[in-house]
């Protein structure tokens, strides 16, 4: 059974910090994608990365795919209230095309 | 908004019945997933349709069913309901079979008293 653990599990900073997610799997995906849930809505789409090394940055938002395609990281500069919330990673296995979600980080930032 | 409806946003119930939920892909969407979300379990797939044919299975109980109509339009029926199936259902819909994309809907809560 493929998982994908996150880590840390809780995160509670203040407004300005940095902070680092990581979503570590021991199987390989195609791609992995990682989307913020805030309560009382569905996971929103954040970046999709398929290649491994592959790096990209969505303002504040830096990501990462591992070299191997088992594991990636979400990197926050300069955290912000608005950025609280739960941060979900998903591989997706390209032979099955189906998503294997993360166990989730919550995320407090406070003003 | 994700352009995914889902309905009721609230449902609550007893053990031993059966209720259905509802969901409304987005406009031209063909594939509709669904999702349980609990707090120990995280975010589990249920089951994916693509243009009325199940196309993905995953860790679906035999009390739960689901069905795509031909408007495209889904419905997740639960049944024998036990208390351990509290949690939020969520549908979420993708353009193709593949499902490079999800959007989510905002879920319905379940919960069985």
């Amino acid at each position: 059974t493929q998982l994908l653990e996150q880590s840390p599990q809780f995160l509670s900073i203040q407004e300005g910090e940095n902070l680092t997610v990581y979503c570590n799997s021991s199987s390989v995906f195609s791609s992995l994608q990682w989307y913020r849930q805030e309560p009382g809505e569905g996971p929103v789409l954040l970046v999709t990365v398929v290649t491994g090394g592959e790096v990209k940055k969505l303002k504040r938002l830096t990501f990462q795919f591992g070299d191997a395609r088992k594991d990636s990281s979400l990197h926050i500069t300069a955290a912000q209230p608005g950025d609280t919330g739960l941060y979900l990673c998903a591989g997706v296995n390209t032979g099955t095309y189906k998503y294997i979600f993360g166990t989730g980080t919550r995320l407090k930032v406070l003003a | 908004d994700s352009g995914v409806t889902q309905t009721p946003k609230h449902l609550i119930t007893a053990t031993g019945q059966r209720v259905t939920l509802r969901c409304s892909p987005r406009s031209g969407d063909l594939s509709v997933y669904w999702y349980q979300q609990s707090l120990d379990q995280g975010l589990q797939f249920l089951i994916q349709y693509y243009n009325g044919e199940e196309r993905a299975k995953g860790n679906i109980l035999e009390r739960f069913s689901a069905q795509q109509f031909p408007d495209l339009h889904s419905e997740l029926n639960l049944s024998s309901l036990e208390l351990g199936d509290s949690a939020l259902y969520f549908c979420a819909s993708s353009a193709g079979p593949w499902g490079e994309k999800l959007f989510f809907g905002s879920g319905t809560q379940l919960s069985v008293l």
